[in-house]
């Protein structure tokens, strides 16, 4: 299976915990997104990289969470001393820009991690 | 606030009876996708549509995006059990194509 592989797929953690997940793209895609998902909502774009380089956070990303993608492969996205507030499901995508079957917004999101924070 | 507006926020139909989704913004999109999702896992993609006025058929499901890219719709005949889902639409702006904005989504429930 060649599709955007995430782990852990389910995290049980404590309060003020730290929790990171990891992301695994599709091989061939340069962009890596994070989004988060509430229950009866879609998906809020959190941040995005192309190749290794962050380009954007969104506001909703606060000081207790970083990405990184530190050889433009996989991705991990760390939340600091977890709050209640930060149970979600945490979803990654990946694209290809500029190749001829990629862009302009055709993202391919993999399972998701479910985050819930007691 | 949602930059995407979905209707109906629920759906429950017979097998074999058709269905549409509507997408709305007030936004211009240079390109506009519908997924599906089911619970615990991820959205799927099932199609992209970049041209105002383009009619896009996949199967039994046809979309279309509003010749003025602000709306779209999702419709499908003879709906199946199987077509259960979370239908969710999200659409990038020029200025920030690498961004999704994704509506509320529109649970799709087929009886059997």
């Amino acid at each position: 299976d060649t599709g955007v592989s995430q782990n852990p797929r389910h995290k049980i953690t404590k309060r003020g915990q730290n929790v990171t997940f990891r992301c695994d793209p599709i091989s061939e895609h340069n962009r890596l997104y994070w989004y988060r998902q509430t229950l009866g909502q879609g998906p809020e774009f959190l941040t995005y990289f192309q190749n290794e380089a962050q380009l954007e956070k969104s506001r909703l990303l606060s000081d207790r969470f970083s990405a990184e993608r530190p050889k433009g492969s996989f991705s991990t996205l760390e939340i600091q001393r977890t709050e209640q507030g930060d149970s979600a499901m945490y979803l990654c995508a990946s694209s290809l820009e500029g190749g001829q079957t990629g862009g302009r917004g055709k993202q391919f999101f993999g399972p998701g991690t479910r985050l819930t924070v007691l | 606030t949602q930059l995407l507006e979905q209707s109906p926020q629920f759906l429950s139909i017979q097998e074999g009876e058709n269905l549409t989704v509507y997408c709305n913004s007030s936004s211009v999109f240079s390109s506009l996708q519908w997924y599906r999702q089911e619970p615990g896992e991820g959205p799927v993609l099932l199609v992209t549509v970049v041209t105002g006025g383009e009619v896009k058929k996949l199967k039994r499901l046809t979309f279309q995006f509003g010749d003025a890219r602000k709306d779209s719709s999702l419709h499908i005949t003879a709906a199946q059990p199987g077509d259960t889902g979370l239908y969710l639409c999200a659409g990038t702006i020029l200025s920030n194509d690498y961004k999704l904005s994704f509506g509320a989504g529109t649970t799709v429930t087929v009886r059997a």
